[in-house]
């Protein structure tokens, strides 16, 4: 069974551009939840995603959105960029809502110049 | 809000000593997950206790979840190298409740 991808791998943007990251999960697995990982704040959670809602929300500005397709793929997006927001995009993927084993991907590595 | 802390932050050792590393909180979790992770890669899945007092084994890795469901140990034994990495716990709340991870154990192995 394929692991979770995550595209692209490395994106390079300046200050006040937009993003949208992608993230397809392991087959079968509905839920789908982002992280941000930078070397000061470790991995902090952004949202999660199940059945194309959105269940639950960390600590992060509205410029931080996401959405899921019926497929349980899903995007990120993150609006006029800041320097701060510069880190390692992680997508896990887990097969229900409840407390439960999540898998990751990859990660996005962003740079925001 | 649920936190969890880990000890020691950072650990450098010689090949072939043993070291255990803790995860600690003042909660109580569902479950508790184990990530080993690389320089610019995802965490991968080492492990994933559910019952308290539960002890599991992964070849030299051994993780115990402790009886209250608050805290857990990776003790390593003999290791290498290829043992280098970022070590994570992550908690699992209640239903709905999203992940909770600790700031890792940063750990190099020295050949």
């Amino acid at each position: 069974k394929a692991g979770v991808t995550q595209t692209p791998r490395y994106l390079i943007k300046t200050r006040g551009q937009q993003v949208t990251l992608s993230c397809s999960p392991i087959s079968g697995h509905r839920s789908v939840s982002w992280y941000q990982q930078t070397p000061g704040q470790g991995l902090q959670f952004l949202f999660e995603y199940f059945s194309e809602t959105q269940r639950n929300k960390g600590n992060f500005p509205g410029r931080f959105s996401g959405r899921q397709f019926s497929n349980s793929r899903s995007e990120m997006n993150v609006s006029t960029l800041e320097l701060g927001d510069s880190a390692l995009y992680l997508c896990a993927s887990k097969w229900r809502l409840e407390g439960d084993t999540q898998y990751f991907g990859p990660g996005t590595r962003l740079t925001v110049l | 809000t649920q936190l969890l802390e880990q000890s020691p932050q950072f650990l450098s050792i010689q090949e072939g000593e043993n070291l255990t590393v803790y995860c600690n909180s003042s909660s109580v979790f569902s479950s508790l997950q184990w990530y080993r992770q690389e320089p610019g890669e995802g965490p991968v899945l080492l492990v994933t206790v559910v019952t308290g007092g539960e002890v599991k084994k992964l070849k030299r890795l051994t993780f115990q979840f402790g009886d209250a469901r608050k805290d857990s140990s990776l003790h390593i034994t003999a290791a290498q190298p290829g043992d280098t990495g970022l070590y994570l716990c992550a908690g699992a709340g209640n239903y709905g409740q999203n992940f909770v991870f600790g700031p890792g154990t940063r750990l190099s192995v020295l050949p």
